[in-house]
């Protein structure tokens, strides 16, 4: 199974400044996806992240908001811009991985930020 | 995705056997029964999956009922570390990275 980490594992930050959140994986894969998990709440698929395309994103999240690179097949980054309280979530890389008899997905350890 | 229906809470006894209903009557014949727990606060972690046959790998059984209508996740002897929110996810077998996340039912392993 891919083995996924993230960095930084949390920090604190200020509203209207920024963070870049980076997901490195252990093998190369075609897709990359970015979920936030707000308090007490189920994950939420930000966007999907392919390499040497935009990245596409899910209704009521924008690439103004949540930039993402995908610079090569094992690693991808995730800026949460212009921060506010509202954005203090997990927030977590997950990868596909194939196999004959489907697909799993599998996620990094999560990023915990807190906006003040 | 179809959509699936768990209980919010349960509790189990240390030691004893944690069984994890859920119901998916609206799957469809190509979809697999993918299980998922997140131990607090941690990235979710991949337990099992079944189409139709049941399933048993080192960390659980899945058993699926014959029409596909539901499917109970069974961990055979649970410990205090199993304390988890427990996710049923029912997809077809591609796509896996774009999978709906429900509320997933919270496991209270008790001593």
């Amino acid at each position: 199974s891919a083995v996924i980490s993230q960095k930084p594992s949390r920090d604190i930050c200020q509203r209207g400044t920024s963070l870049t959140i980076q997901c490195q994986v252990d093998s190369q894969v075609t897709m990359m996806f970015w979920y936030r998990q707000q308090p007490g709440q189920s994950l939420t698929l930000i966007a999907t992240a392919n390499q040497g395309s935009e990245a596409t994103y899910e209704s009521g999240f924008v690439i103004d908001k949540f930039p993402i690179s995908r610079p090569n097949l094992t690693f991808s980054t995730l800026t949460v811009s212009n921060m506010s309280p509202e954005d203090s979530s997990i927030y977590l890389c997950s990868v596909e991985e194939g196999g004959r008899r489907g697909e799993t997905q599998y996620f990094g350890p999560g990023t915990r930020l807190l906006v003040l | 995705d179809a959509k699936t229906t768990q209980p919010t809470s349960m509790d189990c006894a240390e030691g004893r056997a944690a069984n994890l209903p859920c119901n998916h009557s609206t799957i469809s014949g190509n979809e697999y029964v993918y299980w998922y727990r997140q131990i607090h606060s941690q990235g979710p972690q991949y337990i099992i999956h079944g189409l139709k046959n049941n399933e048993t790998n080192e960390m659980a059984s899945l058993i699926i009922t014959e029409d596909r209508k539901s499917s109970t996740l069974i961990l055979p002897h649970a410990t205090l570390r199993d304390t988890a929110v427990y996710y049923c996810i029912v997809r077809v077998g591609t796509n896996a990275g774009k999978s709906t996340f429900g509320d997933g039912t919270t496991l209270t392993v008790k001593p």
